[in-house]
């Protein structure tokens, strides 16, 4: 069955660490998603990218970066994690003329 | 940013009954979807609402989007347990990606 993965789904990490959010789908969507999620607020974009080597800053600005070198893969990087990077973070793709998304389980980052 | 403003926030009912959620906003929308996600988990389509006046239904779930393409409702006929959890409203502002109401939490306990 196609899907969306994203790994790790739980990480506790010390202040000032570099982590990578990992997300795959295997459902050969051009365009992926960030999206960060704090209980109670809106799930807000922080990146988004269109396709091979495309890359967007979403609307709530963000201290991480992202890659798309291959269609199925669009990692997430923070350099240096703060306490206030502590969210939920969800990935999720769509077809390229579609804004239907499908969404991965999430990865839940704690910074302490 | 085009806002959705969903209501209520939280909604706690007993199996069986009838509910209503809503979602608004000050701008047209070319479409609107709605989620379910469920604690722990990703959010999970559950329609996309395209035409004003439109009305969906999936079993027990009724979705319409309004005449203006501003709002949307959805209503749970007969709720049950499984129906537990956070719906959320998105919206395409300029076709690139989704807003996100805050979402309606809801609890059906037996």
């Amino acid at each position: 069955e196609a899907d969306i993965y994203q790994t790790p789904r739980y990480l506790v990490i010390g202040t000032g660490k570099k982590i990578t959010l990992e997300c795959s789908q295997t459902m050969g969507h051009d365009k992926m998603y960030w999206y960060q999620q704090d209980p109670g607020m809106e799930l807000h974009l922080i990146h988004y990218s269109y396709g091979v080597n495309s890359t967007e800053k979403g609307d709530l600005s963000s201290e991480s970066t992202v890659s798309r070198i291959r269609t199925e893969h669009f990692p997430l990087t923070l350099e240096s994690a703060r306490p206030s990077h502590t969210s939920q973070y969800l990935c999720a793709s769509s077809e390229y003329l579609s804004t239907e998304a499908f969404f991965g389980q999430g990865t839940r980052l704690t910074v302490v | 940013t085009q806002l959705l403003e969903q209501s209520p926030q939280f909604l706690s009912i007993q199996e069986g009954e009838n509910l209503t959620v809503y979602c608004n906003s000050s701008s047209v929308f070319s479409s609107l979807q709605w989620y379910r996600q469920e604690p722990g988990e990703g959010p999970v389509l559950l329609v996309t609402v395209v035409t004003g006046g439109e009305v969906k239904k999936l079993k027990r779930l009724t979705f319409q989007f309004g005449d203006a393409r501003k709002d949307s409702s959805l209503h749970i006929t007969a709720a049950q347990t499984g129906d537990t959890g956070l719906y959320l409203c998105a919206g395409p502002p300029s076709g690139y990606a989704l807003n996100f109401g805050k979402g309606t939490s809801l609890l059906v306990t037996p």
